[in-house]
């Protein structure tokens, strides 16, 4: 059964104090990987799509990677507006219409 | 990015009125949309997927006749919660394909309460 998992479930940084979200996926034949952001009583925010292991993209203080197993936020010295729900979701139909299985997200808090 | 609108942000309805959320493509013509529902502290789950020109499809243990789908036009897809129940309150989403990408954009969402 194709499977999105995310660690860990919540997170607390002090501001500038970099880590790591984790996006484990088990589906057979990945077409995307995709990172959103939540903000409370809002809808998804794009971030990131990839789609092969091996592949990073980057946008201010975030970068994404892709395993074959798995995918990773990096957040580099993060600042309070950081704070948010970041969700990850795997594509892995036929189509571009085909369903996608969203992770339970990871909350970060970021402390000033 | 592209933009995808929602109306209304929120609604309190009392039980066993139908309520209608508009989801529309601001920027781009969509021939798919998708509706999600999430509860406080729960991830996106999807209910159906709606297509221009024809009937929506529907995620196993999503009532049809309760959730009804329109999707008039290449720009705007509607769902109707029909006799809503207060175990109908929660957040319901949109999201729209741009193009021939892979990409789903998420409108800002729809609270719904009913009292």
């Amino acid at each position: 059964e194709d499977q999105v998992t995310q660690s860990p479930e919540a997170l607390r940084l002090q501001e500038g104090e970099s880590s790591s979200l984790n996006c484990s996926y088990t589906v057979s034949g990945l077409r995307g990987l995709f990172w959103y952001r939540q903000d409370p009583g809002k809808g998804p925010e794009f971030l990131f799509t990839l789609y092969s292991a091996g592949e990073e993209k980057e946008k201010e203080r975030l970068k994404a990677t892709l395993t074959k197993k798995e995918s990773f936020l990096h957040i580099t010295a993060p600042k309070p507006e950081d704070s948010a729900t970041y969700l990850c979701a795997v594509q892995a139909g036929k189509t571009s219409y085909d369903k996608v299985i969203f992770g339970p997200g990871t909350s970060l808090s970021v402390i000033p | 990015g592209a933009v995808v609108s929602q109306h209304p942000s929120w609604v309190i309805c009392k039980s066993g009125t139908s309520v209608k959320i508009e989801c529309r493509s601001l920027d781009f013509q969509a021939t798919t949309m998708f509706w999600y529902r999430q509860f406080p502290k729960q991830s996106l789950m999807l209910m159906a997927t709606s297509n221009e020109g024809s009937k929506a499809t529907y995620e196993q243990g999503v009532e049809k006749d309760k959730f009804l789908i329109n999707h008039a036009s290449l720009t705007l897809s509607t769902l109707t919660v029909t006799s809503a129940h207060p175990e109908d309150s929660s957040f319901y989403i949109c999201s729209a394909i741009r193009g021939r990408g892979w990409t789903q954009y998420f409108g800002p969402g729809t609270r719904l309460l009913v009292l």
